[in-house]
């Protein structure tokens, strides 16, 4: 167990909807972190908060986004589904930047 | 932009070591080189991290060349419980934070 926990494990909708991915962080740590795993894809990285501050973008497409709020807990929205989105989706955490991360067991999107 | 290339798969015995290399130009300068194991419906678990040269913790070793154009994970007398993917986890050269896996190495280790 990492201590990084994420809900829901399983998701399952209809393409054109709204879901939210949430992830709390191994107490302690301030950086949170999503990616996007697929088949075809691999592992991606998205985004990296920091402290509830955005730090690093990756190949996010604009109708997905994230935020972490005070609790140090993130969300990561996605909508306007696309049946290219089902995907494993990861939150990790790490105790800064650079740090070695924390990984969540996933939650599995998919779309329908 | 970062580009990084694992070999896709192999195979290994138990109780042999076995060396995984991870090729990444281009990236940034001042982040570490990091190493993670993947088993199947499961998150990546951390194994090694680096910035230059050896590093050495109770279960690989990781070896990265002065030019840190690559890696290579060194897993001591593998068993069959190693089997599973592992990812190299580089920052790319814009230096912006933003981080990119490799594509995975698929080791099998059989008895």
């Amino acid at each position: 167990d990492s201590g990084v926990t994420q809900t829901p494990k399983h998701l399952i909708t209809a393409t054109g909807q709204r879901v939210t991915l949430r992830c709390s962080p191994r107490s302690g740590d301030l950086s949170v972190y999503w990616y996007q795993q697929s088949l075809d894809q691999g592992l991606q990285f998205l985004i990296q908060y920091y402290n509830g501050e955005e730090r690093a973008k990756g190949n996010i497409l604009e109708r997905f986004s994230a935020q972490q709020f005070p609790d140090l807990h993130s969300e990561l929205n996605l909508s306007s589904l696309e049946l290219g989105d089902s995907a494993l989706y990861f939150c990790a955490s790490s105790v800064g930047q650079g740090n070695e991360q924390y990984f969540g067991p996933g939650t599995r999107l998919t779309v329908t | 932009l970062a580009k990084t290339t694992q070999p896709i798969s192999m195979d290994s015995y138990e109780g042999q070591e076995v060396n995984i290399t991870c090729s990444h130009n281009n990236i940034a300068t001042n982040d570490y080189i990091t190493w993670y194991q993947q088993f199947p419906s499961q998150g990546p678990r951390f194994i090694i991290q680096g910035y230059k040269t050896k590093v050495t913790n109770e279960v690989a070793s990781l070896f990265i060349p002065a030019d840190r154009k690559s890696s290579t994970l060194s897993l001591p007398r593998v068993s069959l419980s190693d089997t599973a993917v592992y990812y190299c986890l580089v920052g790319d050269s814009s230096n912006t934070g933003k981080l990119i896996f490799g594509q995975g190495t698929t080791l099998q280790v059989k008895p």
